[in-house]
Formats: C-alpha cells, structure tokens, sequence
C-alpha cells in the first residue's frame, strides 16, 4: 500500500526548543516537499530535495532545516530560531517534480506552547 | 513568490449545483494543477493540465486552460456535499523541473 506518512499528527514545542517532523515515502519518488500553511492560505516552500544527500532552500528556508540520507526519509527540524513556528506542516513527493502529480502526506499541526 | 491567485475566495452553494472557480498565474508554465484539501488534512490531486492542451475532464470535474489569458478554470458539476473542501491551483514553471507555485486557494462550501 503506496503512500506517504508524516508523523506526528500533533506536535508542541516549547519556546527554545527543536523539533523533529518525520516524511517516509514508499513510492520511490525522487523529490521531496516541505511545505508550511497558515490559516486560509496557501502552501509556502520551505524545502526541496531532488535526490539522496542534496536539497536546496525553498521561500522561507530560514529557521528550519532538513536531511536526506535515504531516497524514502525527508525530515524537517523546526529550529528556536524559527520565531513564528505554529502552523501545518505538509510534506510532498514526486517522481518527476512538478512534471508530475505530487503525493501529499496527511500533515503535522506543529503548536508553540 | 506565489503566482497562481483563486477566484472566488470562497464559494457557497447549493447541492446539485455546479461550482467554477477559476485561477490565474503571471508567466508562462509547463502544467497546471488543481489540488483538494479537507479541512486539515493533506491535498489530493485531482487534474494535470499541460499547457499545450485546453480542456481535461475527470468524472464530474472539468478543468480549462487558456494560456493567451493566463488562466485556468475547474468545473464540479452536480455538487455533492462531499465536495466541500478547499481548491488549490499550483503552476509549474519552465525553468525549473521541480518547483510547484501555489495559489491561496477558494474555499467551496455545498449546502445539503
């Protein structure tokens, strides 16, 4: 059963700390989103990866932070020096970017606390 | 650097009634696409739209593209109330194989 998981479905952090959201996909996609979304608006890009060991900053890269070791796994670190954290938090993947459809996870509603 | 803009904002209407929302973007794209998002959840992809095509169909939707007016168009015919959810248009732009740009989406409400 292909998909893609986001976890947890509910996060807080406390004001100073780091967090860790987690995407796997099994679709053996090559590019992987993050993106964040405010309250009636749109997706902003936070990340990209095309490809194991390389991903480039999206429009509000600053105060976060990602890795891509394995082809199935992008998480995303919300760092304390991302001032204004509280939002959903969506994960994406592709096979050809945005060639093609892109697979969205379920999301993580991340509450500074 | 958002470049599709939804039209309406919001949209209420009643069951069994259509629903056109429309978007537009500011330079030229690869494809199109429109996207669905219940109320806290994820998006699901509904249509892909190349820019050398004009109209797609998928069960009750409908989607058109003119590219001299830089603009797309969904059509939900026979509404259900199922349908109630937010629409996203994303554009991908030619200059770059990976990027989706997003728009803020219309807000479409069926009424039973």
């Amino acid at each position: 059963d292909g998909g893609i998981t986001q976890s947890p479905k509910y996060l807080f952090r406390k004001e100073g700390q780091n967090v860790t959201l987690s995407c796997e996909q099994n679709l053996n996609h090559d590019a992987m989103y993050w993106y964040r979304q405010d309250p009636g608006q749109g997706l902003r890009l936070i990340y990209y990866s095309q490809i194991v060991n390389d991903f480039q900053k999206g429009d509000i890269a600053e105060g976060y932070s990602v890795s891509r070791e394995k082809k199935e796994s992008f998480p995303l670190t919300v760092t304390s020096a991302q001032k204004n954290p509280t939002a959903f938090y969506l994960c994406a993947s592709s096979s050809a970017g945005g060639r093609t459809e892109a697979f969205f996870g379920q999301g993580t509603r991340l509450t500074v606390v | 650097s958002q470049q599709g803009e939804e039209d309406p904002q919001a949209l209420s209407i009643q069951e069994g009634e259509n629903a056109t929302m429309n978007c537009s973007y500011k330079t030229s794209i690869n494809n199109l696409q429109w996207y669905r998002q219940n109320s806290g959840r994820g998006l699901v992809h509904l249509i892909l739209i190349r820019s050398n095509e004009r109209e797609k169909h998928s069960g009750r939707l409908r989607v058109t593209l003119d590219t001299s007016k830089k603009s797309s168009s969904l059509l939900i015919t026979a509404s259900r109330a199922a349908d109630t959810a937010s629409y996203f248009c994303a554009t991908s732009p030619p200059d770059s194989n990976y990027q989706l740009i997003w728009g803020a989406g219309t807000k479409l409400i069926i009424k039973p």
